[in-house]
């Protein structure tokens, strides 16, 4: 069965320092896709960065980047030069390729980030 | 639509009324989601609709709870004798078929049982 796991509630940074959320993964899929979305306190989810399961590369999205280790099943996601406006909910999620057109999408608890002046 | 849209925004119901939520999915997205979230907590998977079929329904908390989707498109998440503890947000998000597209998100629908 599928299983996100973030294993960090909370993390704090200092404005302008890099912070790395972590992410685990399990799927027996060969075909799937990575995915991390930000959540502010206003609720609205916001996509961030996707990684996809045959990728060489690491994904990178201005700030954001993911770094991807397929045989430790991890996509932990790496935000440099943290702004105070990063400060939110950040949820790392997962959807197989099955055949069929079978594509459950599941998503991990969730790290609340806090990035102090 | 340009994006996810979900109604109410906002719904307050009395214990052991039944509640309708509706998603409007962005047009040509096959794939639809329902997930649900409480104060501060992550997402509840509930339901996965692939066209007009719920391949995974296994995220349904119980035989109260319920969704249909009609024409590919609009889906509605039916919760039955509503309880205090189904109090929480309930997100629909949309995406094209495959691993590789992001879901996009509607704004959520805030269910309160008084």
């Amino acid at each position: 069965a599928q299983k996100i796991t973030q294993t960090q509630p909370g993390m704090f940074v200092q404005e302008k320092e890099a912070v790395t959320l972590d992410c685990t993964y399990d799927t027996s899929d060969q075909s799937y896709g990575l995915f991390w979305y930000k959540q502010p306190s206003s609720g609205e989810m916001i996509f961030l960065i996707y990684q996809g399961s045959y990728d060489e590369q690491n994904a990178t999205e201005g700030r954001y980047s993911l770094n991807f280790q397929k045989a430790r099943k991890s996509a932990n996601l790496v935000i440099s030069a943290s702004q105070l406006g990063d400060s939110a909910m950040y949820f790392c999620a997962m959807r197989e390729g099955r055949g069929g057109g079978y594509n459950k999408l599941i998503f991990g608890a969730g790290t609340r980030l806090a990035v102090h002046p | 639509g340009a994006g996810v849209s979900q109604s109410p925004s906002n719904k307050v119901t009395e214990k052991g009324k039944d509640v309708e939520l509706r998603c409007d999915p962005i047009s040509g997205h096959t794939a639809l989601y329902w997930y649900r979230q409480s104060l501060g907590q992550g997402l509840e998977f509930l339901i996965y609709f692939q066209g007009n079929s719920a391949p995974d329904k296994s995220g349904l908390p119980s035989d109260r709870f319920s969704a249909e989707r009609t024409g590919g498109s609009v889906s509605t998440l039916t919760i039955q004798r509503t309880q205090q503890e189904d109090s929480a947000v309930y997100l629909c998000a949309s995406s094209l078929a495959g691993p590789n597209t992001e879901a996009f998100f509607g704004q959520g629908t805030r269910l309160t049982v008084v």
